[in-house]
């Protein structure tokens, strides 16, 4: 069965550090990925996607994500982190007919 | 602008009553979703549909019910039945129901729903 893993629950990094986000998936077939925020009270933002080709991908706020098939994995990564990113954020895999949403990673910023 | 409204934004059920989440979209996309969100659950997809008149049962579909009669709309009922729906309600919809665009889903700013 499909399913999506993101092993931290909170992650607390300082203002101006890198950050990476972490992201393991189960699916047979090549699959579509996604990382998406969530702002406390708000809907989901896409912030970037996989779907073939370069398995480096470049989304919006300065983030980026490299898809490693060895490794089943999507991680997000960003060199300096703002206090504006303190956020939710979920690793998502399409399948089939929906897409399959990971327990989120809460990412708080320390000034 | 385009984009998926929901409304309210914070409802109250009493017991045994039934609720209706308004979901609508002007984005002209051909499929729509409901999910629950629970604190450290993640998402959780309740129905969706592909097209207008036809809807799927998610994951958690017991306790509510849905109905597509128009390609912009899409409510979700929470039912008596549902025993449990204290929560926070993401509508989404994608451009596509077919092929790569299908995956791409864009939210509405949710609804939180507790119950009296």
């Amino acid at each position: 069965a499909q399913s999506v893993t993101q092993p931290d629950i909170h992650i607390t990094v300082s203002e101006g550090a890198s950050l990476e986000l972490r992201c393991n998936y189960s699916y047979g077939a090549t699959p579509y990925l996604f990382w998406y925020v969530q702002s406390p009270g708000q809907g989901l933002q896409l912030l970037l996607k996989y779907f073939s080709g370069d398995t480096l991908v470049q989304g919006i706020k300065g983030f980026e994500a490299e898809f490693k098939r060895s490794q089943s994995s999507f991680n997000l990564r960003k060199p300096s982190v703002h206090w504006s990113d303190a956020a939710e954020y979920f690793c998502a895999v399409g399948a089939d007919d929906k897409i399959i949403f990971g327990k989120g990673t809460r990412l708080h910023i320390l000034p | 602008d385009g984009g998926i409204t929901q409304s309210p934004k914070y409802l109250f059920r009493k017991e045994g009553q039934n609720v209706t989440l308004s979901c609508e979209q002007n984005l002209n996309h051909d499929a729509m979703y409901w999910y629950r969100q629970d604190p450290g659950q993640g998402l959780r997809l309740i129905y969706y549909s592909q097209i207008v008149n036809d809807f799927q049962k998610g994951d958690i579909a017991e306790g509510y019910s849905v109905s597509r009669e128009k390609k912009e709309s899409f409510p979700l009922t929470v039912t008596s039945a549902q025993k449990n729906p204290t929560a926070f309600y993401l509508c989404a919809s994608s451009p596509e129901a077919q092929g790569d665009a299908k995956n791409i889903q864009y939210f509405g700013a949710g609804t939180r729903l507790s119950v009296l």
